[in-house]
């Protein structure tokens, strides 16, 4: 079982819709969860970071973590077609390491 | 603004090169990471360094070596070019409590 896993996609909505993406991870004792953006050829830019069971909205996104399942979410609401990229799911494991999700990717069409 | 730099945006070696990417951070972070990224396979952890001269393996350092003498630079080392070894490289730095901040990539070709 991967470390951290992701549903590679592509996962295609409707421009306004809202795109939905999911995460799950195994170390039962992950304390840090993040989603990256990464543009095609880009280097990944973090959009949201998240630390506690529950939901975390900034802007159009909220992120949902859920401990107990071991699983993390993002939605994205209103999507755009500037949102089509490949998004990641990192995890902060006891310590140091951070491991990402392979990513899945996102178009919007317009 | 937060910057982490790599020395290279492109590069093309030979096999069988010794071959240097270098990663700096002008952040103060402890933490630094080499990662490289392939199609459908994420991101995957080679090397990280937690403090100055220190390293740890990640997932996959074999064929790698790191070097990490000052605070603000980390260095991944390819001992002997293998074409296998071509990928998208990717150096991150962080301290506790902060997201990584990713350098712009080194897309590394090995003929």
């Amino acid at each position: 079982q991967k470390e951290v896993e992701q549903n590679s996609g592509p996962l295609s909505v409707p421009e306004g819709a809202i795109a939905s993406l999911n995460c799950t991870y195994s170390d039962r004792g992950s304390q840090s969860f993040f989603w990256y953006r990464q543009y095609s050829g880009k280097s990944p830019e973090l959009i949201m970071s998240i630390y506690s069971n529950g939901d975390k909205e900034d802007g159009r996104f909220t992120a949902q973590l859920n401990k107990a399942s071991q699983y993390v979410s993002l939605l994205i609401r209103d999507s755009q077609p500037s949102d089509s990229a490949t998004y990641l799911c990192a995890v902060r494991t006891g310590g140091f390491k951070t491991i990402f999700g392979a990513g899945t990717r996102l178009f919007v069409k317009a | 603004d937060v910057k982490v730099t790599q020395s290279s945006r492109y590069l093309v070696k030979r096999t069988g090169e010794k071959v240097f990417l270098e990663c700096v951070q002008d952040m103060d972070h402890e933490n630094m990471f080499w990662y490289r990224q392939d199609p459908g396979l994420g991101l995957r952890l080679i090397y990280f360094s937690y403090d100055v001269k220190m390293k740890e393996k990640g997932d996959i350092p074999e064929g790698y070596s790191v070097s990490r003498e000052k605070k603000e630079r980390f260095s991944l080392i390819l001992e002997s070019a293998s074409t296998n070894q071509t990928s998208m490289y990717l150096c991150a730095s962080t301290r506790p409590g902060v997201e990584a901040f990713f350098g712009q990539g080194t897309r590394l070709t090995v003929v």
